[in-house]
């Protein structure tokens, strides 16, 4: 059964720093992987989708990354700012299957 | 495009009562399906949808049924409530299968099982 991991499950950080949240995942075959951000009570905003043949992805100051065989997805933002304050969830499409499986997120929170 | 819509945003129901939670979409989405969001479980899939006429369970089916009669419309249908199904429901679609499309999220139904 494919089992998503987000480590850490919170992280503050002074403004303008550069942080790396980190997704992993213990079946490697997958079709992709999806970023996506939640704002409290708010649904939820695909941040960048990365096919399983392509290693990274780039929108703005945000930059994910795939390592299918060690099973490591890693989101990298730039210059922190306080609306990048939200809940970062991290999921993998299933290979062989049309499931969507999600880790639990990781809350960021951006100080000014 | 309106996008993904979800109707109601808030409901309260009381045990044993059935509701249906709406979901649609304008973008001519084959695949469609339903989550819930529970603290501490992040979100599971109920039951989803790859074309109209076609349905199949997710993690946690028991306790909702789901039809598909048209490429739009995705309704959830919680047969007899149960405070266990308290939680926060959402509604997504793409255009196929997952190999290579995003997912694309409503709002969420906020619903509380008394």
């Amino acid at each position: 059964k494919q089992e998503v991991t987000q480590i850490p499950a919170a992280l503050s950080v002074p403004e303008g720093e550069n942080l790396v949240l980190n997704c992993s995942f213990t079946d490697s075959a997958i079709y992709n992987l999806q970023w996506f951000r939640q704002d409290p009570g708010k649904g939820l905003t695909s941040l960048l989708l990365i096919q399983s043949s392509q290693r990274e992805q780039t929108s703005g100051r945000l930059n994910a990354s795939l390592d299918k065989s060690s099973g490591r997805s890693t989101l990298y933002i730039a210059a922190s700012q306080p609306g990048d304050s939200a809940t970062y969830l991290c999921a993998v499409w299933e290979g062989g299957s049309e499931k969507l499986v999600f880790g639990k997120g990781t809350k960021l929170t951006v100080n000014p | 495009n309106a996008g993904v819509t979800q109707t109601p945003k808030f409901q309260v129901l009381k045990t044993g009562q059935s509701m249906t939670l709406q979901c649609a979409q304008d973008m001519n989405h084959e695949y469609m399906s339903w989550y819930r969001q529970d603290p501490g479980m992040g979100l599971r899939l109920i039951h989803y949808s790859v074309g109209a006429g076609i349905t199949d369970q997710g993690e946690v089916p028991n306790g909702y049924n789901v039809s598909r009669s048209t490429t739009e419309d995705f309704p959830l249908r919680l047969l007899s409530a149960a405070p266990s199904q308290t939680s926060v429901y959402f509604c997504a679609s793409s255009t196929g299968g997952g190999i290579t499309y995003e997912q694309y999220f409503g709002p969420g139904t906020r619903l509380t099982v008394t």
